[in-house]
């Protein structure tokens, strides 16, 4: 099983729709992050959590908001969703303070907005 | 923001060929790593690089990071079909953590059988 899960994989809606992407992690890391990818952009930080209660705002943060639920659940969402969010989202981990700069990332939600 | 600058966007190889790209940028990264994305997944990290100079590789893969800071290469030798994918580079900040990785925009593998 994936250490990083997100849910669900593949979403289509609506414009106008509120959307919730959910992730949930079992490698009992601190820190959660959700990217957001879109062809021949590479990889944006739309929010990021150092804890439960830190949240703290990416590059591209407007139109999204997250929730921190527990530890291992941080989730993600398009409060009123518009065409240019379609886009394909993951959710990443890491260890606090480490030095290696490497992030765990989910297999990705796939979000189409019509 | 910060830009990294990674090319080339897509290369199209056949098997057995060598492929080398690179990435840089106008400000000096205390960490350089690449990624690399197969299809329908999640990024996964390839090699990490902490020193300005270092050479690292990871059997088929080699990495370098660049004497200036700004720069970083990934070279993988003698090309396999399950090579195909996005190779990112990322660089990181001296005292960043890792929120401040700025991600480049990829290379698209293809490798002809």
């Amino acid at each position: 099983d994936a250490d990083v899960t997100q849910t669900p994989r593949n979403r289509i809606t609506k414009t106008g729709k509120r959307i919730m992407l959910e992730c949930s992690q079992t490698k009992g890391h601190d820190r959660m992050y959700w990217y957001r990818q879109d062809p021949g952009l590479g990889l944006r930080l739309i929010y990021y959590s150092f804890d439960v209660k830190d949240i703290n705002k990416g590059e591209i943060s407007d139109g999204y908001s997250v929730s921190r639920q527990a530890q291992a659940k941080f989730s993600l969402s398009l409060e009123s969703a518009i065409p240019n969010q379609t886009a394909l989202y993951f959710c990443a981990t890491s260890v606090p303070g480490g030095n290696t700069g490497e992030l765990f990332f989910g297999e990705g939600s796939r979000l189409t907005v019509l | 923001g910060q830009q990294l600058n990674q090319s080339p966007q897509s290369m199209f190889i056949q098997e057995g060929e060598d492929v080398s790209m690179n990435c840089t940028s106008s400000s000096i990264f205390n960490t350089w790593l690449w990624y690399k994305q197969d299809p329908g997944e999640g990024p996964v990290l390839l090699i990490a690089l902490y020193k300005a100079g270092e050479l690292t590789s990871n059997g088929r893969l080699t990495a370098q990071f660049g004497i200036t800071r700004k720069d970083s290469f990934l070279n993988i030798s003698a090309s396999i079909p399950s090579d195909v994918g996005i190779y990112f580079c990322a660089g990181r900040r001296r005292g960043g953590s890792n929120y401040k990785l700025t991600f480049g925009k990829g290379t698209l593998l293809t490798v002809n059988p």
